[in-house]
């Protein structure tokens, strides 16, 4: 199993373009989550859903979108980048409450 | 507003002595804990939880102790090895987890030689 994948590692935008960030999980996972951690702080959630055509915000979601239409697949969309979307970002899957399973993450630069 | 602190930016230890992570939280909902570890340039790694119906979990080496009326929880390494350096953060969630978790902001373990 691959877990938890993200593409790409690293990208640099310039203010007003846009992105979608990868997401895809193989371990048949109903709930999965995008996080921002910006430098010396903690995870925070930006999205989430339960299961393939549900989401709902989190914590940050001013500036993103997301949609899920498989199990497998949870992109991350930004529209018109802003520096303060310069972030690491994580997306992570989850079947119970045990513990979430993360992906390496995607290192966005805004200039 | 924090809900889930972690006071110690970075903590250093030596090898072999035991690492004791600490982690406050404010929001008295919160019945679900987590320590995640994460290294550089990686995703944070699950590590060890703890449900609020209990004051202890241990897992080899991790021992999580959680202290309700206090809305504290530690996290006990025992020994500490070299592999152990690392970024520890504290989670939390409520009411059955779907709905993602709550991040402290991480404490820097440093083990020594």
């Amino acid at each position: 199993n691959a877990g938890v994948t993200q593409t790409p590692k690293f990208r640099i935008l310039k203010i007003g373009q846009s992105m979608t960030l990868q997401c895809a999980q193989d371990m048949n996972h109903n709930y999965m989550y995008w996080y921002r951690q910006d430098p010396g702080m903690g995870l925070k959630l930006i999205y989430y859903s339960v299961g393939a055509g549900i989401t709902d915000k989190g914590e940050v979601p001013n500036g993103y979108n997301v949609s899920r239409s498989t199990t497998e697949d949870f992109p991350l969309r930004l529209e018109l980048a802003a520096p303060s979307q310069t972030s690491v970002y994580f997306c992570a899957s989850s079947g119970n409450r045990v513990g979430q399973f993360f992906g390496p993450g995607t290192r966005l630069t805004v200039l | 507003d924090q809900q889930v602190k972690q006071n110690s930016p970075s903590l250093s230890v030596q090898e072999g002595r035991i690492s004791i992570l600490n982690c406050d939280y404010t929001n008295s909902m919160f019945d679900y804990f987590l320590w995640y570890k994460k290294y550089p340039a990686e995703g944070p790694t699950f590590l060890i939880s703890i449900s609020s119906i209990k004051d202890k979990n241990e897992d080899g080496r991790f021992t999580v102790f959680l202290n309700k009326s206090a809305k504290h929880l530690s996290l006990h390494i025992v020994p500490s090895q070299p592999g152990d350096s690392a970024v520890y953060f504290c989670a939390a969630n409520q009411g059955g987890g779907a709905d993602g978790l709550t991040f402290g902001k991480g404490t820097h373990l440093i083990i020594q030689p």
